[in-house]
């Protein structure tokens, strides 16, 4: 079964430092996803991704934050200066179209000490 | 934008019990409405899903129901099992958001 690629699945940074996380979607999907949990709460939507651009974006994902499609392949988001509370599990998905459901990659955990 | 609200947010049953999760949604164009399940440290993955054009779907143990005039979907799951314990997110085809969660607990 096709699958969500992402990585790393841990990530330590320092506070102020610059992040990439890095997925790869399901290869004939069209929307891509970023989402974020923090610890025992509910899965935030923060920005999806259609047809080469931004299609929607949270309150969460402000200009610190960064997506880019730069191959056919990859999907990234960028943390521009992390901040303690950016610490959280990041998960990417895709999907074939609005009708079809989500695809979530395993997750990568982002620790800003 | 569609806006998906799910109760309750816990729910505790005895092993065997039926678990029933409700969602509403906002904007009657949806016509796509999953349910995902996170075990503890894991992803979100779909367990079940429906269209607009059926009222019940059914899998097993696990069942959706979905009320169009109302714009409310729910899971249902029958004799629970202590591995059903997880958290179960609903989600409408228009939104990008998921519902707020429910941690259900199977108890044995």
């Amino acid at each position: 079964e096709p699958e969500v690629t992402q990585t790393p699945s841990h990530q330590v940074t320092q506070m102020g430092q610059e992040v990439i996380l890095r997925c790869v979607p399901i290869s004939n999907h069209l929307y891509f996803y970023w989402y974020r949990q923090i610890l025992g709460q509910k899965v935030e939507f923060l920005v999806s991704f259609y047809n080469n651009e931004i299609s929607e974006k949270s309150e969460i994902f402000d200009d610190q934050f960064s997506v880019e499609r730069p191959d056919g392949s990859n999907f990234t988001l960028k943390i521009r200066s992390t901040k303690l509370e950016d610490s959280a599990m990041y998960f990417c998905a895709s999907r074939a179209g609005t009708g079809n459901g989500y695809t979530f990659g395993s997750g990568t955990r982002l620790t800003v000490v | 934008g569609e806006n998906v609200e799910q109760h309750p947010s816990t729910l505790s049953v005895q092993e065997g019990d039926s678990a029933v999760i409700k969602c509403t949604y906002s904007d009657s164009a949806s016509n796509y409405f999953p349910w995902y399940k996170q075990e503890l440290g894991k992803r979100p993955q779909l367990i079940i899903d429906i269209r607009s054009n059926v009222g019940e779907k059914k899998d097993q143990r696990i069942a959706v129901t979905l009320n169009k005039t109302a714009k409310h979907f729910s899971l249902h799951i029958t004799e629970t099992q202590p591995e059903d314990s997880a958290v179960y997110f609903c989600a409408a085809s228009l939104s990008v958001r998921f519902g707020a969660g429910t941690r259900l607990t199977v108890k044995p």
